[in-house]
């Protein structure tokens, strides 16, 4: 495996149902990160992790919860969401969380919450 | 925060013609990036641009800091050129230290045959 991957690619899930999103970059990087695409809006950015720390939560609501146990792997953990939710989650990599840093994205998971 | 205003919001070319694309941001950066995502969601570097001129095949890129603006230039466009380019920044003014990008609108690109 290259790059930035996630699985699974496509998931549909129940209002009640919990799931979990995986990601995993094979490029050395210590920083991860968690971007939401929704129809009609731009990519935003949900969570930072630099070195397994979160630094950052963009006001994102509880239901969403990251986890990062080493630096390689980021999972967004799901429940109780809500059909606004469907959307195209993205992970992306870099260095560091610097700010000139490139970021390098993952293919995407297509949530459908129904 | 900063603002990104990408245009046109969408283009229609046929196979064989050039085209600009252009990105406008608020405030001084550290970081700007250049995406092509293909019909699948993936989003492929094309360049990493916070200053200066790139070139990558018909792909070139352009980054005038001091005016704010990004340009990208698709020449001898292709069918598989379609797709949505997104300008991405990260602010270089004070607050916070890390590397959130703040994306543009998007350019839809629709290239026929």
């Amino acid at each position: 495996e290259t790059g930035v991957t996630q699985t699974p690619r496509h998931l549909v899930m129940g209002m009640t149902n919990k799931k979990s999103l995986k990601c995993e970059q094979h490029l050395g990087h210590n920083a991860m990160y968690w971007y939401k695409q929704s129809a009609k809006k731009p990519l935003e950015l949900m969570f930072v992790y630099n070195f397994k720390e979160q630094t950052e939560n963009n006001s994102v609501p509880s239901r969403f919860s990251p986890e990062c146990p080493n630096s390689s792997h980021l999972f967004l953990h799901l429940h109780t969401l809500q059909p606004e939710d469907s959307a195209l989650y993205l992970c992306a990599s870099s260095q560091d969380r610097g700010r000139g840093r490139e970021q390098y994205f993952g293919p995407g998971t297509r949530l459908t919450v129904t | 925060g900063i603002q990104v205003e990408q245009s046109p919001p969408d283009l229609i070319l046929q196979e064989g013609a050039n085209s600009t694309l252009r990105c406008n941001f608020s405030d001084s950066v550290n970081n700007l990036q250049w995406f092509h995502q293909n019909p699948w969601g993936q989003l492929i570097n094309l360049f990493y641009i916070p200053s200066g001129t790139k070139q990558n095949g018909r792909l070139s890129a352009t980054t005038v800091a001091t005016e704010r603006y990004s340009l990208l230039y698709i020449s001898s466009s292709q069918t598989t050129d379609s797709g949505v380019y997104f300008c991405a920044v990260v602010s270089g003014a004070g607050g916070t230290s890390y590397g959130k990008l703040t994306f543009g609108q998007g350019t839809i690109l629709t290239v026929h045959p």
